[in-house]
């Protein structure tokens, strides 16, 4: 069975440009996640959606950053203007009823 | 609000011997679940174990298991017959509702290094 894809796997662009990651939950998972991870900060939630709907989005910059799920099996993450804080891997993971959150691979994300 | 604390920021383990990753946390929720996860360093992050607040017993996956102390609020991770592939950093994680359907709540990690 295929896991949680994310893509692009790596992305390097320049302050002030729009970012857009891409992540397909498993198949049949209700429960979609993005996190960031940081030297500085670790790792942190950013927003998590249930069913499509976003549940919490307290740990997203609101100002540049945007998440959306148009459908089960789709989600992005969106960063515009991006900056170079915002360089960092970010991750997405779904879930279903039971205990574990599959991760993806992760975006390693460089803004210049 | 819930709190992970991993207090060792790097261990050194001899292969074969077992090992002891300490996580301490802080909850006022009756109800949650504690996780590890492992991230090696080609960057995945890779779930290892699971407790329940209200589980009895300690879990156990096969040669993981969860030293769960509810009364301390500690989830140790303990690693029996370490291998050279279990060189990675560690994470502890708390999630408020029992499972993993609400956020994770990450600790720093632990970077654990096995020598031959």
């Amino acid at each position: 069975d295929a896991g949680v894809i994310q893509s692009p796997r790596h992305e390097v662009t320049e302050m002030g440009q729009e970012v857009t990651l891409r992540c397909k939950p498993i198949s049949g998972h209700d429960y979609l996640f993005w996190y960031r991870q940081t030297m500085m900060q670790g790792l942190e939630l950013l927003v998590y959606f249930n069913n499509k709907a976003v549940m919490d989005d307290s740990g997203m910059p609101k100002d540049r950053f945007s998440a959306k799920m148009p459908n089960a099996s789709f989600s992005t993450l969106k960063i515009q203007p991006s900056e170079p804080r915002d360089s960092a891997v970010y991750f997405c993971a779904s879930a279903n009823q039971v205990y574990e959150q599959y991760f993806g691979p992760g975006t390693r994300l460089t803004v210049t | 609000a819930q709190k992970i604390t991993q207090t060792q920021p790097g261990m050194f383990v001899q292969e074969k011997e077992a090992v002891t990753l300490d996580c301490t946390y802080d909850t006022s929720d009756p109800s949650y679940g504690l996780f590890w996860y492992k991230q090696p360093s080609s960057g995945e992050m890779i779930f290892l174990i699971y407790q329940g607040s209200y589980d009895q017993q300690n879990a156990t996956e096969g040669r993981y298991s969860l030293n769960f102390q509810k009364a301390r609020k500690s989830a140790n991770l303990v690693i029996s017959a370490s291998q050279l592939g279990d060189s990675a950093m560690y994470f502890c994680a708390i999630s408020p509702d029992g499972g993993a359907t609400n956020k994770l709540i990450f600790g720093t990690g632990t970077l654990l290094a096995v020598q031959p």
